[in-house]
C-alpha cells in the first residue's frame, strides 16, 4: 500500500462550489505539505503543517484552506472554486530532522475547473 | 533568500547518450539540495541529494550530481540514457529562511529519450 495516498485522483467541479481533497499517510511523520504544479511553474507551495496544532500558509494560500484532522490526515479545501485553481495538487510528508530531511509524496489529484 | 534555477524546461536525448540537466542555486547560507523525479500519472520521489561531505552524490537509477560551490550548481548527469528515464525532473534547495524543511523547487525540467 501507498505510504501518502491522496484523494481524489481526478474531480472535475465548476466554478463556486467548494470542494474538498484530502491526504492521508501512513508513514507516521508529523510534517505535512499541499502543493499546486503548474506547467512551466514547477511546485508552489499552498499550505504546511508541523503538527496538529501547528498550520502555516505557504506562498500561495489566498482562495485555500486546510485541516489537520489527525496526525495522518491533512484536507485542502478550496471554498469557492475558480478556473485558474485548475492544477495538479500534490500532498507530501516529512520527517522533521532539519533542513536536510526528505519530503514522500502522494501521487497527486488533478482538479478542472470550469 | 534561497531560490533554484534549472536551465531548459525540455531537454530531448537518444538513447544511450549522456544526460546532463543543469541546476543553478543562489544561498546565503551552505545549502542542501535536492532532486526529485515525477514519471508521467505519478508524485515526485527523490532522486539523490546532498546535504554535507562528499561532493558527487550517487542516486538511484544511475543517475549522480555534483555539488559544485564555486559554481553554485547542482547539475544531475547519467551516463546512459534508457527510455525508462523520461519524465520531468525537479532541482530544490531546502528553505532556510522560510519554515525548516520546505523546499523551494526549480520549474521543472522535462526529459525526453528517442530510441
Amino acid at each position: 500500500d501507498a505510504d501518502v495516498t491522496q484523494t481524489p485522483r481526478n474531480r472535475i467541479t465548476k466554478t463556486g462550489k467548494r470542494i474538498m481533497l484530502e491526504c492521508s499517510q501512513t508513514k507516521g511523520h508529523d510534517r505535512m505539505y499541499w502543493y499546486r504544479q503548474d506547467p512551466g511553474l514547477g511546485l508552489r507551495l499552498i499550505y504546511y503543517s508541523f503538527d496538529v496544532k501547528d498550520i502555516n500558509k505557504g506562498e500561495i494560500s489566498d482562495g485555500y484552506s486546510v485541516s489537520r484532522q489527525a496526525q495522518a490526515k491533512f484536507s485542502l479545501s478550496l471554498e469557492s472554486a475558480i478556473p485558474n485553481q485548475t492544477a495538479l495538487y500534490f500532498c507530501a510528508t516529512s520527517d522533521p530532522v532539519g533542513p536536510k530531511e526528505t519530503q514522500y509524496f502522494g501521487p497527486g489529484t488533478r482538479l478542472l475547473v470550469l | 533568500a534561497q531560490s533554484v534555477t534549472q536551465l531548459g524546461s525540455h531537454v530531448s536525448v537518444s538513447e544511450g547518450a549522456l544526460v546532463l540537466l543543469r541546476c543553478n542555486y543562489s544561498s546565503s547560507v551552505p545549502p542542501y539540495l535536492f532532486w526529485y523525479v515525477q514519471y508521467p500519472n505519478q508524485g515526485l520521489q527523490l532522486l539523490l541529494k546532498y546535504t554535507t561531505g562528499a561532493t558527487l552524490v550517487k542516486g538511484i537509477n544511475g543517475f549522480e550530481a555534483e555539488f559544485k560551490k564555486s559554481e553554485t550548481s547542482f547539475h544531475l548527469t547519467k551516463p546512459s540514457a534508457h527510455m525508462s528515464d523520461a519524465a520531468e525532473y525537479f532541482c530544490a534547495v531546502s528553505d532556510y529562511g522560510g519554515s525548516q524543511g520546505n523546499l523551494i523547487f526549480g520549474k521543472g525540467t522535462k526529459l525526453s529519450v528517442k530510441p
